[in-house]
């Protein structure tokens, strides 16, 4: 049973551009969330998506935006980058309406470098 | 979300028992404890949660203070696989709707052999 895939797993770009990462979710999850992790700190939540929609959204600007496709798998889309976006971006998938729903489960994550 | 204290560092001798400490003064009736690590080069991993009683399962033991204001995790065996950034988060289970958790820095756990 494969976990929680994302892709790719290293990234470089450069201010200004557009990124797209990609998230495959753990079989039978439908619950995607993104998470920013800058170096040496904890991961800050990014949004949540359900139902192919938006649900919660954390502290960041609107040039973070998501997708989430019928099959449950997500993206994240991050324009005009700033050095300040390099980070390692994590996607975890949990099931809506269980008693351990808050167990969410993490891939290894996208490093992102912007030079 | 109530905010937690984690001690930045902690050492802890392999086979031995590792006590990690979180105090949450301001935690509300409603709010669970949870506990997840994260190995170098990896995502979050999912440890145990509890909201009053003191929890135990395959990885670890949750012990909750009665007045719920501290808890410590508890690796009964450490390994040196156990060395990771351990995080404690205090949030409240909806039973359903968004689950975006709060992180801290966490607790640097090393397992010296």
């Amino acid at each position: 049973d494969a976990g929680v895939t994302q892709s790719p797993t290293h990234l470089i770009k450069t201010r200004g551009q557009q990124v797209t990462l990609r998230c495959s979710p753990k079989s039978g999850h439908d619950t995607v969330s993104w998470y920013q992790q800058a170096l040496g700190q904890g991961p800050q939540f990014i949004f949540q998506y359900y139902e192919e929609e938006e649900r919660q959204r954390g502290n960041f600007p609107d040039r973070f935006s998501g997708h989430q496709f019928p099959n449950y798998s997500s993206e994240l889309n991050v324009n005009a980058l700033l050095l300040g976006d390099s980070a390692l971006y994590l996607c975890a998938s949990s099931v809506d309406r269980t008693i351990v729903m808050k167990k969410l489960f993490f891939g290894s994550g996208t490093q992102l470098s912007v030079l | 979300d109530a905010k937690t204290t984690q001690p930045t560092s902690m050492d802890c001798a392999e086979g031995r028992a590792a006590n990690l400490p979180c105090n949450h003064s301001t935690i509300s009736g409603n709010e669970y404890v949870y506990w997840y690590r994260q190995i170098h080069s990896q995502g979050p991993q999912y440890i145990i949660h509890g909201l009053k009683n003191n929890e135990t399962n395959e990885m670890a033991s949750l012990i909750i203070t009665e007045d719920r204001k501290s808890s410590t995790l508890i690796l009964p065996h450490a390994t040196l696989r156990d060395t990771a950034v351990y995080y404690c988060i205090v949030r409240p289970d909806s039973g359903g709707g968004a689950d975006g958790l709060t992180f801290g820095k966490g607790t640097h756990l090393i397992i010296q052999p």
